[in-house]
């Protein structure tokens, strides 16, 4: 089946730790987009790529980092400088064009708590 | 203000009635509409995507767009507790690609 999915589903991070969360679809969309979901905040746009090796900054973009090597994949690292990370982090894409607005596809999400 | 708004709820009904979920908002560029249902601990799940003002219906669900009032709505027909999730709408503007705005979600309880 067609879809994105993310791992791991639950993780946990040590004070000054890196942690990488995957990021996979195989829908062929050219691009993909980062989320943080807070209780009560909504979704808040991390990174976005519109194609492969290259990508943008959101509104929250400060102590995380991607990249975007293949089209499949959009790994979103949260570095140690990311001082309240515990939240619901949602990995979506969609087909990219320049006119109509497409809407976006979402994974199951990771739930990253500090430890 | 936030460019979308939506009433966080939560919102209780019982087993069969008709829900209606709103939101708001304050930017005129917007021409794409849609609305998300999320359960808890899950992603977000498209139920309907619009475009402009008019009335969309598919199943139990039925969503409406009035661009005039900058008011967006989704009704719900003979809910179910199945239906008990957040809602989500969300909007792209004409000139943002497929950059979406979303409004803070609306907790929805179908009570048997």
């Amino acid at each position: 089946d067609g879809g994105i999915t993310q791992s791991p589903k639950y993780l946990f991070r040590k004070e000054g730790q890196n942690v990488t969360l995957s990021c996979e679809q195989n829908l062929n969309h050219d691009a993909m987009y980062w989320y943080r979901q807070d209780p009560g905040q909504g979704l808040r746009l991390i990174y976005y790529s519109q194609i492969v090796n290259d990508f943008q900054k959101g509104d929250i973009a400060e102590g995380y980092s991607v990249s975007r090597e293949k089209k499949e994949s959009f790994p979103l690292t949260v570095t140690s400088a990311q001082k309240n990370p515990t939240a619901f982090y949602l990995c979506a894409s969609s087909i990219a064009t320049r006119g109509q607005g497409q809407p976006q596809h979402f994974g199951d999400g990771t739930r990253l708590s500090i430890l | 203000q936030k460019e979308v708004e939506q009433d966080p709820g939560p919102l209780s009904v019982p087993e069969g009635a008709i829900v209606s979920l709103n939101c708001t908002y304050s930017n005129s560029a917007f021409q794409y509409f849609m609305w998300y249902r999320q359960y808890s601990r899950k992603g977000p799940e498209l139920l309907m995507y619009t475009y402009s003002s008019g009335n969309k219906e598919d199943g139990r669900f039925t969503a409406q767009v009035d661009k005039s009032s900058k008011y967006i709505s989704l009704f719900i027909r003979d809910s179910q507790p199945s239906d008990s999730a957040t809602y989500l709408c969300a909007m792209i503007s004409n000139n943002a690609g497929n950059m979406l705005t979303f409004g803070g979600g609306t907790r929805l309880m179908v009570k048997p």
